[in-house]
């Protein structure tokens, strides 16, 4: 069974860029969530969407949103990039309540 | 206050040593993680406890929910193990609810 897979490894955007990373979940799984790890910083809850519907989101501005599509697939989209957002932003998905599977993340770097 | 504190943040042994990292909470949850991270950044997920005591080969984890308290521990620890062990719950109540709260992670080095 393949595992949670995240696209791209790496992306490079200059300040004021949009980036879209992708993550599809395992196959059967329904919820995807988001997370930021930024150097230095401790992993921080980002979005978390289920049935193709936001379902919690953490305390980060609106230019970080996301959307999941039909097949449970889900994008996350920053916008108007700033330096502080380079960070490991990993997604990880679940079909019954509480167990999380990660994936290996996408390293963002902002220049 | 981190919701998610955990103890201690650096820890190096010997090869062989017997290994336990602390993790409390303040939080109402459903459930505690314990994940390992390597260099690299991919993150592995190691338990998922709502109560007692969980082991996988060398790894044992544990969840006093009354004391809001769990440990993990490393038995025969290994130079493979060196890591970051990171706790995470899952809050149960409001904004919590649904997903993970984590703690700054145990970077863990082992010694031949």
């Amino acid at each position: 069974e393949a595992g949670v897979t995240q696209s791209p490894t790496h992306l490079i955007k200059t300040r004021g860029q949009q980036a879209t990373l992708r993550c599809s979940p395992i196959s059967g799984h329904t919820s995807v969530y988001w997370y930021q790890q930024a150097l230095g910083l401790g992993l921080q809850f980002l979005l978390w969407y289920d049935e193709g519907e936001e379902r919690n989101r953490g305390n980060f501005p609106p230019r970080f949103s996301g959307r999941q599509f039909p097949n449970y697939s889900s994008e996350l989209n920053v916008n108007a990039l700033e330096l502080e957002d380079s960070a490991l932003y990993l997604c990880a998905s679940s079909l019954v309540v509480d167990e999380q599977y990660f994936g290996p993340g996408t390293r963002l770097t902002v220049t | 206050k981190n919701e998610v504190e955990q103890s201690p943040q650096n820890l190096t042994a010997q090869e062989g040593e017997f290994i336990t990292i602390n993790c409390s909470y303040s939080v109402g949850i459903s459930a505690l993680h314990w994940l390992q991270q390597h260099p690299g950044g991919g993150i592995v997920s190691l338990f998922m406890l709502s109560s007692g005591k969980k082991k996988h080969g060398r790894l044992i984890a544990t969840i006093n929910i009354q004391e809001k308290h769990s440990s993990l521990h490393i038995t025969a620890s290994h130079p493979r193990d060196s890591a970051v062990y990171i706790c995470a719950v899952k809050g149960r109540y409001g904004g919590s609810q649904g997903n993970l709260i984590f703690g700054k992670g145990t970077k863990l080095s082992v010694k031949p």
